[in-house]
């Protein structure tokens, strides 16, 4: 597609439920970032992937989150038994450069996941 | 530790007027980027700009006009004779290194209302 795709757009969970959320990245992007966005708030970083290693893994809050990339191309972000507290916008971005070209690429957005966690 | 202020939580202007956002970053890299996006009520991020450390010129994109510096460490966003379709939350965010790699940090957003 032209654009970053996420799915689904809104998600209503059951505290304790387990949820998936998926996003598509632009086509021939090689890496891949999920953030999170608390109400009011700026975006705040997840993880990040180059093609479908997982290089940076710092950004996730708990052990109940869980993301892969297993083809290199869409990616998958799970949260284990939800909380409250999880409720946030969830972004993808993707971008065209991998670790081995120098410079900033500039990262392209997904409308995000809204979750809401009942 | 790096960290991006956009004191402005929100702003409400009338059309046509201009309007400056502020942003402050902290950052002990000499090599880093900063970038602004907008994010209008549809929630996608839309990229607007990105200027490196070693480039302090200043850039206007049509109504957009961007001021970098270094000794103040500030990166102002300007739209001139503003419009409806302006109204979005605008953030700053900076990135530091040079790999493609890094994550981005972003300001806490600036709200910005263009009145009819």
């Amino acid at each position: 597609g032209a654009g970053v795709s996420q799915s689904p757009r809104y998600k209503v969970a059951k505290r304790g439920q387990d949820v998936a959320l998926r996003c598509d990245p632009i086509s021939g992007h090689v890496s891949l970032f999920w953030y999170q966005q608390a109400l009011g708030q700026g975006p705040e970083f997840l993880t990040y992937f180059q093609n479908e290693a997982q290089l940076d893994k710092s950004g996730l809050p708990s052990d109940r989150f869980f993301a892969e990339r297993p083809e290199g191309s869409v990616s998958t972000l799970k949260i284990q038994r939800t909380q409250q507290e999880d409720s946030a916008v969830y972004l993808c971005a993707s971008s065209l450069g991998g670790g081995a070209i120098v410079g900033k690429n500039i990262q392209y957005f997904g409308a995000g996941t809204r979750l809401s966690v009942l | 530790a790096q960290k991006v202020t956009q004191a402005q939580t929100e702003i409400s202007v009338v059309e046509k007027e201009d309007v400056t956002l502020d942003c402050v970053y902290e950052t002990r890299d000499t090599t880093y980027y900063l970038f602004w996006y907008k994010q209008p009520p549809s929630g996608e991020l839309v990229f607007l700009i990105r200027r490196n450390s070693f480039d302090e010129q200043n850039e206007i994109s049509g109504r957009y006009s961007w001021n970098f510096q270094k000794s103040t460490s500030s990166f102002n966003f300007t739209i001139t004779a503003s419009q409806v379709v302006d109204s979005a939350v605008y953030f700053c965010a900076l990135s530091e290194g040079s790999s493609s790699a890094s994550k981005i940090i972003f300001g806490s957003g600036t709200r910005l209302s263009i009145r009819p």
